[in-house]
Order: structure tokens, then sequence, then C-alpha cells
């Protein structure tokens, strides 16, 4: 059973440019979770989603950050037009349905604004 | 913010039982202990999770006090593979919802 799959690993980008940042959950997992990662700092919580739904998105910039999870295929996180402080490791997790709780992770997706 | 409070740092010899403490005095009755550690900048890993009584898995034991408001997580042999940054995180178990991760324990394994 794979684990959660993150693309790319590794993602330069421009101020100004838009990333887009990937995750796969676990096969049999709905649930998925972004976090985000400041140099020298904790993790913080982005958003949480559903299939379909976005279920909190209470730790997300107001502006620039989206996310989505669709019917098919990953989740999405988008940031447009960076800045040099979205530099920062973004991690993933999922979890499934039903009994268990725990949120397993990516291994992250480290972002580079030049 | 995190609930819990952990020390900043620790060093253990290779080979002797890691303890790592976390103190949760305002924890609530619907609440679960968590730890995961962060190994190197790698993802978070789940290690093991406990309500009221001890838990052990695989990995390593969870200690909780009678009045719950604080743990210890022990790593019965440490080993250079378990330096990393331990977080303990409280939570409620009603089903999904965001991990708040604090600063965690730095434990550096010291052959």
């Amino acid at each position: 059973n794979a684990g959660v799959m993150q693309n790319p690993r590794h993602l330069v980008r421009r101020r100004g440019q838009e990333a887009r940042l990937r995750c796969s959950p676990m096969k049999g997992h709905s649930h998925v979770y972004w976090y985000r990662q400041l140099p020298e700092e904790g993790l913080k919580f982005m958003v949480y989603l559903q299939k379909e739904n976005i279920i909190d998105e209470s730790g997300m910039p107001k502006e620039r950050f989206s996310a989505e999870f669709p019917k098919e295929g990953p989740s999405i996180l988008r940031i447009q037009q960076v800045v040099r402080g979205d530099s920062a490791a973004y991690f993933c997790a999922s979890s499934p349905d039903l009994g268990v709780y725990e949120q397993y992770f990516g291994p992250g997706t480290r972002l580079t604004v030049t | 913010d995190a609930k819990t409070t952990q020390p900043t740092s620790m060093d253990c010899a290779e080979g002797r039982a890691a303890n790592l403490p976390c103190n949760h005095s305002t924890i609530s009755g619907n609440e679960y202990v968590y730890w995961y550690r962060q190994i190197h900048s790698q993802g978070p890993q789940y290690i093991i999770h406990g309500l009221k009584n001890n838990e052990t898995n695989e990995m390593a034991s969870l200690i909780i006090t009678e009045d719950r408001k604080s743990s210890t997580l022990i790593l019965p042999h440490a080993t250079l593979r378990d330096t990393a940054v331990y977080y303990c995180i409280v939570r409620a178990y009603s089903g999904n919802t965001p991990l708040v991760f604090g600063k965690g324990t730095r434990l550096s394994v010291i052959a």
C-alpha cells in the first residue's frame, strides 16, 4: 500500500508566478490536510478537505491561496503570485473515513521563491 | 495554539531509554494525547496515541498520569535513527480534525 505521495518534491518559482502542489492520499483515504512549515518553525495547519468539499480552511491565508480535492485525481494546493515569504515546506496528510483517525504524512514539497 | 508544553531539547545515549515528557494540564475529557515525530525535515510520522490507559506499540510506550495532565513517551532502546523532533499533541477523538503542532522536543541520540 503506497503512502501519501506529493509532487513535485522541490519547486522553484520566481516572484509573481503560480505554484501548484499535488497530493495523492493513501488508497482508501478520503480526507486530506495541508500543512505549511516555514524555515525553522513548526508545522501549521492550512486546510482540510474531503472529496470535493472544503471542510476547514481556517489556516489558509485569505488571498492567493486555494485548495481543491476533486472527485478524481489528487488534491491541489495552488498559490498565485508567489512572494518570497511563501518559501516553505508544504506537507499533505491523509486519513481514512472510519475507525482510525491518525494522519499519515507525505514527504512534502519544498517551495523556493526567488 | 498548542495545548502542550515540552522541553526544547534532550539528549539520550544510544541503546538507552529515551523518556520524553509532555505537559497538557488543560486537557479535557474527550481529548486524546498523540505523539508524532519529524526526522530531519521529512514528513511527520505517527508514533502512538492514548486516552487514559498506558499504551504500547512496536515503536514506543505512552505513559499517561492518572489525572491526565501529563504524559511521557518512552523509546525503550534509542538508536541514532530516532534523532528527531518529537511532538506531543492533544486532539479531540471526535473525528477527523487538524493537528495543532507546538515546537516539540528535539531529541538527539548520541553514540
